[in-house]
């Protein structure tokens, strides 16, 4: 079982978009609709943003949004916002052996 | 009110063990898996195991085989991560996190984790 593979690092200016990637292989991403993404600001705790690939918690914005091609998911977040800058985080069902399994995570700055 | 409360942080020696509770209120922790999560210092998230607080099922990849033992207590809503053989690679910060629906890796609540110093 390896990590998803995430940039380590994004950046967009106030008002731009971002988009960040979340590569796995058929074994997790491309296999299943089980994609979430999380949103960690520094010394707290992880908050879900986004599951089953593109489905919106209550309360989440809906600057977020997410989508999946192939074994490749992403998440955009549009009209970037200084409370944007975090780290961010996907995770996937992993279905061979029923498991889980994290992106290294990216590094959301904004400028 | 729904939510995970963990127990307080640990500084242990290597070689040592440690046991990690996550109890849970405001919803039947009977309904949902439970997750273990860790996050070494400056790292990222790495996925342990999960448990399934009604049938006792547990799962958790190769790696932590032989480390991790993860059991639950439905009278008291309260699941526990036992680590064993400490070492200074096992220092983090451990979070159990409730999973939305099963096999979705949706974590929608989360407690507000534990730090193992080693």
């Amino acid at each position: 079982q390896s990590a998803l593979t995430q940039p380590p690092s994004a950046s967009g200016s106030p008002g731009q978009s971002v988009t960040i990637s979340c590569t796995g292989t058929s074994s997790d991403v491309g296999g299943y609709k089980y994609v979430s993404w999380y949103q960690q600001h520094a010394g707290k705790v992880p908050k879900l943003l986004i599951y089953e690939v593109n489905k919106r918690p209550s309360g989440v914005p809906d600057r977020f949004s997410g989508s999946k091609s192939g074994n490749t998911a992403s998440l955009t977040v549009s009209g970037l916002q200084a409370e944007d800058e975090a780290d961010y985080y996907c995770s996937s069902f992993a279905g061979t052996y029923n498991l889980r399994v994290f992106g290294g995570g990216t590094k959301l700055t904004v400028l | 009110q729904v939510q995970l409360v963990q127990s307080e942080a640990e500084v242990k020696k290597p070689g040592a063990s440690v046991q990690i509770s996550c109890k849970a209120s405001g919803y039947d922790f009977s309904d949902y898996y439970l997750h273990w999560v860790r996050q070494a210092p400056g790292q990222g998230l790495e996925w342990m195991a999960w448990i399934n607080p009604t049938t006792g099922n547990i799962n958790y990849p190769q790696k932590f085989q032989g480390k991790v033992t993860v059991t639950s207590d439905a009278s008291v809503s309260t699941a526990y991560l036992d680590l064993r053989g400490l070492t200074p690679d096992d220092t983090a910060i451990y979070f159990c996190a409730r999973e939305l629906s099963a096999g979705s890796s949706s974590f929608d609540l989360w407690g507000q984790g534990t730090l193992v110093a080693v």
